[in-house]
């Protein structure tokens, strides 16, 4: 299984609403990452989870809090998003030294 | 030819050429590099690596090329394919933070 699931593929959601997105991976990697990726743009790092532990946080804003409850399972909890944070969301997961595999992402719309 | 648009270089070829992307990387501190091709609506799907002692590695079709002396990526696409079409990203890694490129857009004519 060389899969990274995420769900759910597409998202709409009010700017006083509270969703969670979820990432899954089955491969026994120990690495977790949460990437934002705006159209025509390269994907940019949000979190990094190493050993279920938060061990990066590219100064992301406090309306999306990260947790990783244990070692195959990411979410990344959302409330009060400004319409600026439509985007899609990536989640990918590694072997410390190897490539990162990526998920098909969440197709996040903030109205 | 290749052209510069507002947001995203663009490279377009003809089926069965070659083609060449390049990427230039700004972390002396990166030892691991990833080509990525992003397809519409999907997420990165692994392309090619290599790793910062080498110069080199080849796969199917493809070929990367790193250059650390001036800090450049190249990939190679032999024999260019319409399902080749996609979105390129070459990817640094320094430090557990693996950090993209900006793309380059792949149009191949059938």
């Amino acid at each position: 299984d060389t899969e990274v699931t995420q769900t759910p593929k597409h998202l709409v959601m009010g700017m006083t609403n509270k969703k969670s997105l979820k990432c899954e991976q089955h491969m026994g990697h120990r690495a977790m990452y949460w990437y934002k990726q705006k159209a025509k743009k390269p994907p940019e790092l949000m979190f990094v989870y190493s050993y279920e532990k938060l061990s990066i946080n590219e100064s992301v804003p406090s309306r999306f809090s990260p947790e990783c409850p244990n070692s195959s399972l990411l979410n990344l909890h959302l409330h009060a998003l400004q319409p600026e944070d439509s985007a899609l969301y990536l989640c990918a997961s590694s072997q410390e030294e190897d490539e990162a595999f990526f998920g098909q992402g969440t197709r996040l719309t903030v109205v | 030819g290749e052209s510069v648009g507002l947001h995203l270089p663009t490279l377009s070829v003809q089926e069965g050429d070659n083609s060449i992307i390049n990427c230039a990387y700004s972390n002396s501190a990166s030892d691991y590099f990833i080509w990525y091709k992003q397809e519409s609506g999907k997420g990165p799907q692994f392309i090619i690596d290599i790793r910062s002692n080498m110069d080199k590695r080849q796969g199917q079709r493809v070929t990367v090329l790193l250059n650390k002396t001036v800090k450049h990526l190249s990939l190679q696409i032999a024999a260019t394919q319409p399902g080749d079409s996609a979105v390129y990203f070459c990817a640094e890694r320094a430090y557990s933070t693996l950090t993209f490129g900006k793309g380059t857009m792949l149009l191949v004519s059938p």
